[in-house]
């Protein structure tokens, strides 16, 4: 099981602020990802990483950022926060199973963001 | 039609009953598949992975795969309110690119 981390776990910010999003993992997974959860919604994908220096866009188009300079480092960055922007961002990284199972993802606790 | 399809509930049973959660999936190349738990305001957490065809059991939990038919399946026996969640199915369509492509999620709602 991984030890993933996410800061803050809320943050209330006033809109055109730019904010980060901590995760940072310990278990020297390659794999991260970066999830946008509405109340009672389904799991959006809006980044992913392979690696240090890989970044790629999800499935959901988003204005955020992300980098990855360090592997257990993956942070989410909004520039100008807005209104709709308003949501749970969930991080998660990635293992492979043992015995040809292919890969399962473990989940941070998630941060919720409020943006006035 | 959505990569993986699940009935979005919710799904009501009586404590101590048999809770039965369904899946499809439209890739034929899926290769593994997950079930995780989330409960209100909190993050998925893996509760089953099974990648053979046939049941796979844990405690409570039973998994089933059937890859022709294109569905996974989960039991949990002897329900308790405290599974009250929704439950995620997941498929790992390749291990090259994004590793899960995830369903939208059955609530399950357990009776007292």
């Amino acid at each position: 099981e991984a030890d993933i981390y996410q800061t803050p776990r809320y943050l209330v910010i006033g809109t055109g602020k730019k904010i980060t999003l901590e995760c940072s993992q310990t278990m020297g997974h390659d794999k991260m990802y970066w999830y946008q959860q509405d109340p009672g919604m389904e799991l959006h994908l809006i980044h992913y990483s392979y690696g240090v220096n890989s970044t790629e866009k999800g499935d959901l188009s988003s204005e955020s950022t992300v980098s990855r300079i360090r592997t257990e480092h993956f942070p989410l960055t909004l520039e100008s926060a807005r209104p709709s922007h308003t949501s749970q961002y969930l991080c998660a990284s990635s293992e492979f199973l043992a015995g040809g199972g292919g890969e399962t993802q473990y989940f941070g606790p998630g941060t919720r963001l409020l943006v006035l | 039609q959505k990569e993986v399809e699940q009935n979005s509930g919710p799904l009501s049973v009586p404590e101590g009953a048999i809770a039965s959660l369904n899946c499809t999936y439209s890739d034929r190349g899926s290769q593994s598949f997950f079930w995780y738990r989330q409960y209100s305001g909190k993050s998925p957490e893996l509760i089953m992975f099974i990648y053979s065809n046939g049941d796979k059991e844990d405690g409570r939990f039973t998994a089933q795969l059937n890859k022709a038919s294109q569905y996974v399946s989960l039991l949990i026996r002897d329900s308790q309110p405290s599974d009250s969640a929704t439950y995620l199915c997941a498929v790992n369509r390749d291990t090259g690119r994004r590793a899960l492509t995830f369903g939208s999620g059955t609530r399950l709602q357990v009776q007292p």
